[in-house]
């Protein structure tokens, strides 16, 4: 059973980068086949999808927010990382990293970490 | 805004059958799969049917997939008490070269 867990720093200033990591177990990412997936849900609303990455380093971000995204793999710890630099409040959000199929059928998901943008 | 068009809430007497509508284009619902979620208060979304009409292992027969152009409708019949969530229908979107979700459906078991 593939598992993900979320983990970062719940706490976040103004400007400043924010930096989550995904470990996956279960499961490795090198076996290709699936995209890993970063979602965030603003408190009280929907789903926005923010990009994903091939084991292959190859990725797809939300338009809105490629500006400044980083999506990165590290295979040798199972791992994937999201990076959001020049964070404001429009930040604070529940941050999900998934498995997903590459067309949007993620069956596999972390628990969700909260991040606050605040001085 | 989103790109896919969910109405915010539906609700139906427990035993009966509520339909959640999913509007997009052909940039998306038109030409790709459409997968639907259901999140329940404070948890991460599950997946209840992924290309147009698959289930997982474990989703059960009462959650149903009709798709026809740019738009798809999941059923959900004998409404439980447990299926009062919320509902999201997600798809890839050629336009954007991005994954797309729709706005989301409260379900209310009256």
């Amino acid at each position: 059973q593939v598992q993900l867990q979320e983990s970062g720093p719940g706490l976040v200033k103004p400007s400043q980068t924010l930096s989550l990591t995904c470990t996956v177990s279960g499961g490795s990412i090198r076996s290709g086949g699936y995209y890993w997936s970063w979602v965030r849900q603003h408190p009280g609303k929907g789903l926005e999808w923010i990009g994903y990455i091939y084991s292959s380093g190859t990725t797809y971000y939300n338009p809105s927010l490629k500006s400044r995204l980083t999506i990165s793999v590290d295979t040798s710890t199972n791992q994937f990382s999201l990076k959001v630099s020049s964070v404001t409040a429009a930040d604070t959000a529940v941050y999900f990293c998934a498995r997903d199929d590459g067309l949007g059928a993620a069956e596999y998901w972390g628990q969700g970490t909260l991040l606050t943008v605040s001085s | 805004q989103s790109v896919l068009t969910q109405p915010p809430s539906v609700s139906a007497a427990p035993g009966q059958k509520v339909t959640i509508s999913c509007s997009g284009s052909s940039s998306n619902i038109g030409n790709y799969y459409v997968s639907w979620y259901q999140q329940l208060p404070g948890t991460a979304p599950k997946l209840l049917i992924y290309d147009n009409n698959k289930r997982p292992s474990g989703i059960p027969d009462r959650f149903s997939v009709s798709k026809s152009g740019t738009s798809a409708t999941l059923g959900i019949t004998g409404l439980q008490t447990g299926d009062e969530a919320d509902y999201y229908c997600g798809a890839w979107d050629s336009s954007l070269n991005a994954v797309i979700f729709g706005g989301g459906t409260k379900v209310s078991v009256l």
